[in-house]
């Protein structure tokens, strides 16, 4: 099975605080996504990685970056933490169509992080 | 470009009652469809999908899906609700490049 583990289920930060969001895939996926959930929003894309070094804007990039070392690893910072970065984030990992004929684009989710900011 | 709407953020089954929870989707390219479901406290997983093929799909807990691309629906179904089927639902289309596109969600309430 598909493996995607999240550094931290729950994590409360300070206002202004550096916060590093840690995920690792097992699956040798050369995609990897974070998101946030929030209430009523659904999904939402902050970046996404498709290879090693390689990373792209998703829908909500501002006060988000993110790194990718290794291709097991997709890390998420929020540079200067605020309350409205409060949320549930999500990372994901996926095959890449020439990884797989029988499910490309078929993300698998870590358990989530539930950030709070005070 | 592509998108999905989810009708209704939230549907109230009695158990053992029919369980449809609706989905609409645009694209531009040949769909790939996902119904993903999302139990409290936890992240997604993936109840079925449709690539190409059988317009019918099955999956997981009894849920099913037709595709119908004259209508561009993709909607869940399940015969006879149980109260374990209690989580929220969201579907999915392919996106631009390796993206997913998800529905803001639909939580299933299931009463006793």
């Amino acid at each position: 099975d598909v493996k995607v583990t999240q550094s931290s289920r729950y994590l409360v930060k300070r206002t202004g605080e550096k916060v590093f969001l840690e995920c690792v895939q097992d699956m040798d996926h050369e995609n990897m996504f974070w998101y946030r959930q929030d209430p009523g929003l659904g999904l939402r894309l902050i970046y996404f990685s498709y290879d090693v070094k390689m990373k792209e804007k998703g829908d909500i990039p501002e006060g988000y970056s993110v790194s990718r070392e290794k291709k097991e690893r997709f890390s998420l910072i929020l540079e200067s933490a605020s309350t409205n970065q409060t949320s549930m984030y999500l990372c994901a990992s996926s095959p890449s169509p020439v990884q797989t004929v029988l499910s490309p684009y078929e993300q698998y989710f870590g358990p989530g992080t539930r950030l709070t900011v005070t | 470009a592509q998108s999905v709407t989810q009708l209704g953020s939230h549907v109230s089954v009695s158990e053992g009652a029919l369980v449809l929870l609706r989905c609409n989707y645009s694209s531009s390219v040949p769909p790939y469809l996902f119904w993903y479901v999302q139990y409290p406290n936890q992240g997604l997983q993936l109840l079925l999908k449709y690539t190409t093929g059988a317009t019918l799909v099955k999956g997981i807990n009894g849920f099913e899906a037709e595709f119908k691309k004259s209508e561009t629906s993709f909607h869940l179904t399940k015969p006879s609700a149980h109260m374990s089927d209690a989580a929220e639902y969201f579907c999915a289309v392919r996106g631009g490049g390796f993206k997913t596109i998800f529905g803001a969600g639909t939580r299933l309430f299931v009463k006793a």
